[in-house]
């Protein structure tokens, strides 16, 4: 199977703290791409990096990409009970396809 | 602005039953358009996608099917609904390749 597993499963954590999750896939990858989903929502795209990239910023993300082990990290920096929701990295491989982990469910706690 | 319609939001089928599920897309033209499901806590399984009318990718082998007879529109059947068919239906759309707009999904329960 192409799909990337995320670590840990799931996470829980105080309001303010920082929230990092982690992302393996298997295959050679155009960019890596991390949503959110919020209970029993459809995704929705937060940022993405592309593979000659080792890091990227969007306000309080910080996504970093090592090709070489083939994972990925998505930090979350000062976390508010509202980014409760299942975080998601996805990986383009070939042109069309988008390959999606298992996810990590983050809950913060106020 | 570009929107994406997906429906019904509930369905509870009996096996043995048909399923048609639509999405369509608005406000761009010749989307790549996929169908993804969702076990319950589970990643997303891409199980078609389509980059023109009447192009369909299947990397799933199973009963169900997928149909693109407009270019802004997918649709995902199935002649004989399985019980492992219940899940979260999730249609999405990329123009770009850079990334995927999801419609708001569709919880089947295959009863």
């Amino acid at each position: 199977s192409q799909q990337g597993e995320e670590d840990p499963q799931a996470l829980s954590i105080q309001e303010g703290e920082n929230a990092t999750m982690n992302c393996s896939y298997k295959t050679s990858i155009n960019n890596l791409q991390w949503y959110r989903q919020n209970s029993g929502r459809g995704l929705v795209h937060l940022i993405l990096i592309r593979s000659n990239e080792r890091e990227k910023h969007s306000g309080r993300l910080r996504v970093t990409l090592d090709t070489s082990k083939k994972s990925s990290s998505l930090l979350i920096t000062a976390s508010r009970a509202a980014d409760t929701a299942s975080y998601f990295c996805a990986t383009r491989a070939g042109t069309y396809k988008y390959i999606f982990g298992t996810g990590t469910r983050l809950k913060v706690l106020a | 602005s570009q929107t994406i319609h997906q429906w019904p939001a509930t369905l509870v089928q009996p096996v043995g039953s048909p399923l048609s599920l639509e999405c369509t897309v608005e406000g761009t033209s010749n989307p790549n358009l996929y169908w993804y499901r969702q076990a319950a806590g589970r990643g997303l399984q891409l199980l078609f996608y389509s980059v023109g009318i009447g192009q369909i990718s299947s990397e799933v082998p199973q009963n169900l099917s997928a149909s693109r007879p407009q270019d802004r529109q997918f649709i995902l059947s199935s002649k004989k609904l399985l019980l492992s068919d219940s899940g979260f239906y999730l249609c999405a759309w990329s123009v770009t390749g850079e990334k995927l707009f999801f419609g708001s999904g569709t919880q089947l329960s295959v009863l």
